[in-house]
């Protein structure tokens, strides 16, 4: 199964700035097939990403996705109170469609 | 718009078995597939299977297999989840999610999550 490594495993920012975030795969993924979510405590997840780099419906532009192969990146341009969560990768390319460990972004 | 409504939780003993359901509305039941995923106590996401009503086409993770069964009612546009052998380990909050799109695979739309807890 691909395994998708996610860093850092904690990033402790403050509002308004710049968050990077990063998704390793253990083999190539197809961008088609690469999704961030976002989770907020006591809430399911919600997609921001599909495709490495389209934003869902509704998501602000702050959130941006990009890369290919086996490294793929999720930033967040300003950070917004909101923003604090945990964010996940999934590859959907190759079944089982594995997640990532998650990323915890804090204050 | 999509909306994905799931059974209320469950308290179970170990080597029970637990139903899961989750309706949906919204859209043309039969068009996408539908992903399970749990959640155990401050975990991260594990992905479980996903099923297509359309021809009920199922994809287990083989952690599950032989313990999990994925089936859909056409009739009431729900999507069932079965877990057989239940143990401590299985506690978690599972989620049903719905395909964003036509041969698009991220999960674009999610219910609430059902806890189920697995104790004696």
């Amino acid at each position: 199964e691909i395994v998708l490594t996610q860093s850092p495993g904690t990033l402790s920012l403050s509002p308004g700035e710049r968050a990077t975030l990063s998704c390793r795969a253990s083999e190539s993924v197809s961008g088609s097939y690469l999704a961030w979510y976002q989770q907020r405590p006591g809430l399911a997840p919600r997609l921001l990403i599909y495709g490495a780099s389209s934003r869902a419906t509704g998501i602000p532009d702050r959130f941006s996705g990009s890369g290919s192969g086996t490294d793929f990146t999720l930033t967040i341009s300003r950070l917004e109170p909101e923003d604090f969560a945990v964010y996940y990768c999934q590859q959907t390319g190759f079944s089982p469609e594995t997640f990532g460990q998650g990323t915890k972004v804090e204050i | 718009q999509v909306q994905l409504i799931q059974s209320r939780g469950e308290v179970k003993k170990p080597g029970a078995s637990v139903r899961v359901s989750c309706k949906a509305s919204g859209d043309t039941f039969t068009d996408y597939s539908f992903t399970w995923v749990r959640q155990a106590p401050g975990q991260g996401l594990e992905w479980m299977g996903r099923i297509s009503p359309y021809n009920g086409n199922t994809h287990y993770a083989q952690k599950f297999q032989g313990r999990v069964t994925m089936t859909t009612d056409t009739s009431s546009n729900t999507v069932y989840m079965d877990l057989r052998s239940l143990r401590s380990d299985d506690t978690a909050v599972y989620y049903c999610a719905r395909d964003l799109g036509f041969a698009e695979l991220s999960l674009g739309f999610w219910g609430q999550g059902t806890l189920v807890t697995v104790s004696s």
